[in-house]
C-alpha cells in the first residue's frame, strides 16, 4: 500500500526567510504528487501538482515543488515566507485512476515577525 | 459558482444517534469523495464514488453508509455514532481521477458525546 511522510509536524520560520517542507511517498511507480494547503477553519486548496514532464513545478502563491525519483520526494519550497503563508500544508498522492488521495499527516507552519 | 458544499458546519451528536452529512457540488464533476481529519494522522479517505449509482469503500470505512443518486450529492450517513467518530469530514469532488486537482469543501465538524 501506498504512504505518505510529512517528517515535520511544525515549522517555524521568520517572515522573508525562505521555507522546504519535505515529503517522501512510498509507491512502487511515480504517483501523481500534490500539495495542498489549509488554512484555520477552512478546506485544502491545491498548491501545486506534478504527474510528468518536469520535475520542477511552479505553483500559486509563490510557491514551487521539485520531484526527486531517486528519493521518492516531492519537497514543497518557496523564497520568502509572508505572514499570510502560516497554515498547515499537506502533500498527497494518488495512484489511480480514481479519485483517492493518500495524504500525509501535514505540516504546521508559523511565520514570526 | 458555489463549489463544493457541505452542511452543517457543526454538529454535536450523543452516542447513538444517526446523522447525515450533506455534500453537493455544482461543477458537474463525476469523482466525490469524503474524507476524514484528525489530528496528527491526516486526512483519510472514508468512500468514493466515481458517478452516479457507483460508490466504493475506502480507507475508514466502518460506521458510514454513502449512496450517490445523482452527479450533484454525495451524502455521508453515520449509522449509530460513536465517540470514536469525533472528527472534521471533508467532502471533496473533481472532474476525474488520477492527476486532477479535487476541490474541496469547508468541513463539517463532528462531535459525538
Amino acid at each position: 500500500a501506498q504512504s505518505v511522510t510529512q517528517p515535520d509536524i511544525h515549522i517555524t520560520v521568520s517572515e522573508g526567510a525562505s521555507l522546504e517542507l519535505r515529503c517522501n511517498y512510498s509507491y512502487g511507480a511515480t504517483p501523481y504528487l500534490f500539495w495542498y494547503v489549509q488554512s484555520p477553519g477552512q478546506g485544502l486548496q491545491l498548491l501545486l501538482k506534478y504527474f510528468s514532464g518536469d520535475t520542477l513545478v511552479q505553483g500559486i502563491k509563490g510557491f514551487e515543488a521539485e520531484f526527486k525519483r531517486s528519493q521518492s520526494s516531492f519537497n514543497l519550497r518557496k523564497p520568502s515566507v509572508h505572514w499570510s503563508d502560516a497554515a498547515e500544508y499537506f502533500c498527497a498522492i494518488n495512484t489511480g485512476t480514481a479519485s483517492k488521495l493518500t495524504f500525509g499527516t501535514g505540516t504546521r507552519l508559523q511565520v514570526t515577525l | 459558482n458555489a463549489g463544493v458544499t457541505q452542511t452543517p458546519k457543526f454538529q454535536v451528536l450523543k452516542t447513538g444517534q444517526s446523522m447525515t452529512l450533506q455534500c453537493a457540488q455544482d461543477m458537474n464533476h463525476e469523482y466525490m469523495s469524503w474524507y476524514r481529519q484528525d489530528p496528527g494522522m491526516g486526512l483519510r479517505l472514508i468512500h468514493y464514488s466515481v458517478g452516479a449509482g457507483i460508490t466504493d469503500q475506502g480507507e475508514v470505512p466502518n460506521g458510514y453508509n454513502v449512496s450517490r443518486s445523482t452527479t450533484e450529492d454525495f451524502p455521508l450517513r453515520l449509522l449509530s455514532a460513536a465517540p470514536s467518530q469525533t472528527s472534521v469530514y471533508f467532502c471533496a469532488s473533481s472532474p476525474r481521477g488520477g492527476n486532477t486537482e479535487a476541490f474541496f469543501g469547508q468541513g463539517t465538524r463532528l462531535t459525538v458525546v
